[in-house]
């Protein structure tokens, strides 16, 4: 079975602080892909990144940054210079292959104070 | 990217009445598209998997009776919530996979927010 965890149900943070989302799944699958969606107040999901179990190369995109280590089957999130507008729930989720549905985590509501 | 919509994107409806959510995939062909539930502060759970031209299949504990499923052609599913009650109230988002660019794509609705009273 897959399964996905978000340990941290929700987070506040200061602006411009650094925060860690974390991630920990489970599956016996060889080939997975894992992503991070982010779910603003309206509801619609955006894509953040998709990750192949092949691929361990940590990925940075402007704040953000992913670190995907097999070895303890966690995919963690981290935003950087934290800012009000990434205020929003952050989904995990795994995906077992081509065709296959999303397992999401139980997501992490992320609150940036100004 | 591809662009998969959902339509109403809001509804509020009396109980005991039938709602019909649309999935379209406006700029690819969608093999299969998948429905899933969020229940307010929740995540998103599969509801069930519709192939074009076959019958969906559903998840365990989700009523196929009550939401009907009909992926009548390669870029719409459709979803109806049969005799609806207030325990039905949630978001629901569809996800259609087909080959616009490269493989093992997927890509989300915008959701559909279901109200009952």
């Amino acid at each position: 079975a897959q399964k996905v965890t978000q340990a941290q149900t929700e987070i506040s943070v200061v602006e411009k602080e650094d925060v860690t989302l974390d991630c920990v799944y489970e599956t016996r699958d060889t080939t997975y892909y894992l992503f991070w969606y982010k779910q603003p107040p309206s509801g619609e999901l955006v894509f953040l990144i998709r990750r192949n179990s092949f691929d361990e190369q940590n990925e940075i995109s402007g704040r953000y940054s992913w670190n995907f280590q097999k070895s303890t089957s966690s995919f963690n999130f981290t935003i950087t210079a934290s800012q009000v507008v990434d205020s929003a729930v952050y989904f995990c989720a795994l995906k077992r292959g081509y065709g296959q549905n999303f397992v999401f985590g139980p997501g992490t509501r992320l609150s940036v104070l100004p | 990217g591809a662009v998969v919509s959902q339509h109403p994107s809001w509804v509020i409806c009396k109980s005991g009445t039938s709602v019909k959510i649309e999935c379209r995939s406006l700029d690819f062909q969608a093999t299969t598209m998948f429905w899933y539930r969020q229940f307010p502060k929740q995540s998103l759970m599969l509801m069930a998997t519709s192939n074009e031209g076959s019958k969906a299949t559903y998840e365990q504990g989700v009523e196929k009776d009550k939401f009907l499923i009909n992926h009548a052609s390669l870029t719409l599913s459709t979803l109806t919530v049969t005799s609806a009650h207030p325990e039905d109230s949630s978001f629901y988002i569809c996800s259609a996979r087909g080959v616009p660019n490269s493989y093992n794509e997927q890509f989300f609705g915008p959701g559909t927010r279901l109200t009952v009273l």
